[in-house]
């Protein structure tokens, strides 16, 4: 079963706009991950947020995560066509962090 | 610094065979996980190892089967193939268990007919 759940489960917008993805999860976590994957290919580590953290920043990306709503979300900024892929939230728990993916996000971004 | 090598790339196999996957994880790193990616499923945990020890497993039936060798790179098994195991599978190593950022290879498409 998913641990985490993306929304929307499709985005599509012009190239300039900002995405924004929403991911929610249902058991407590020691820390939650993005990934993006381009089409059929291997996904691509984006950002590692950890549970005593609120927010990251890497380059156009900008990462929440609420531990309270058990919730975290991904903003990509002026996006690019070259964005255009599925992202998928992944969090990690358990004495071993067992790593459990979420039903993604595909983002559409349009020249 | 290479990545992550899956092989084979591509492989049809026949219901009934058996096959095996290959991964070689980035040098240095202990962990390997696979993931089984389908349409319908999206990403499913399949098993992790670490130091050729399998420390998780998901809800896979005992068809699927993996190891670890001494050098990290890691093997995984799928017996008496089903239609349903027509999926990409992909394998991602870190450095340590679920702490650290997993690097995942280009994956393994496998087709059952």
């Amino acid at each position: 079963s998913q641990q985490g759940e993306e929304d929307p489960q499709a985005l599509s917008i012009q190239e300039g706009e900002n995405a924004t993805m929403n991911c929610s999860y249902k058991t407590s976590i020691n820390n939650l991950q993005w990934y993006r994957q381009n089409s059929g290919r291997g996904l691509v580590h984006l950002i590692l947020i950890r549970s005593n953290e609120r927010e990251k920043h890497s380059g156009r990306l900008r990462v929440t995560l609420d531990t309270s709503k058990k919730s975290s979300s991904l903003l990509i900024t002026a996006s690019r066509a070259a964005d255009t892929a599925s992202y998928f939230c992944a969090t990690g728990s358990g004495g071993y962090q067992k790593v459990t993916f979420g039903t993604g996000t595909k983002l559409q971004v349009i020249p | 610094k290479a990545g992550v090598t899956q092989t084979p790339r591509y492989l049809i196999k026949t219901r009934g065979q058996q096959v095996t996957l290959s991964c070689s994880p980035i040098s240095g790193h202990r962990s390997v996980s696979w993931y089984q990616q389908t349409p319908g499923q999206g990403l499913q945990f399949l098993f992790e190892y670490f130091s050729e020890t399998q420390r998780n497993k998901g809800n896979f039936p005992g068809r699927f089967s993996g190891r670890q060798f001494s050098n990290s790179r890691s093997e995984m098994n799928v017996s008496t193939l089903e239609l349903g195991d027509s999926a990409l599978y992909l394998c991602a190593s870190s450095l340590r268990t679920g702490q650290t950022e997993a690097f995942f290879g280009q994956g393994t498409r496998l087709t059952v007919v």
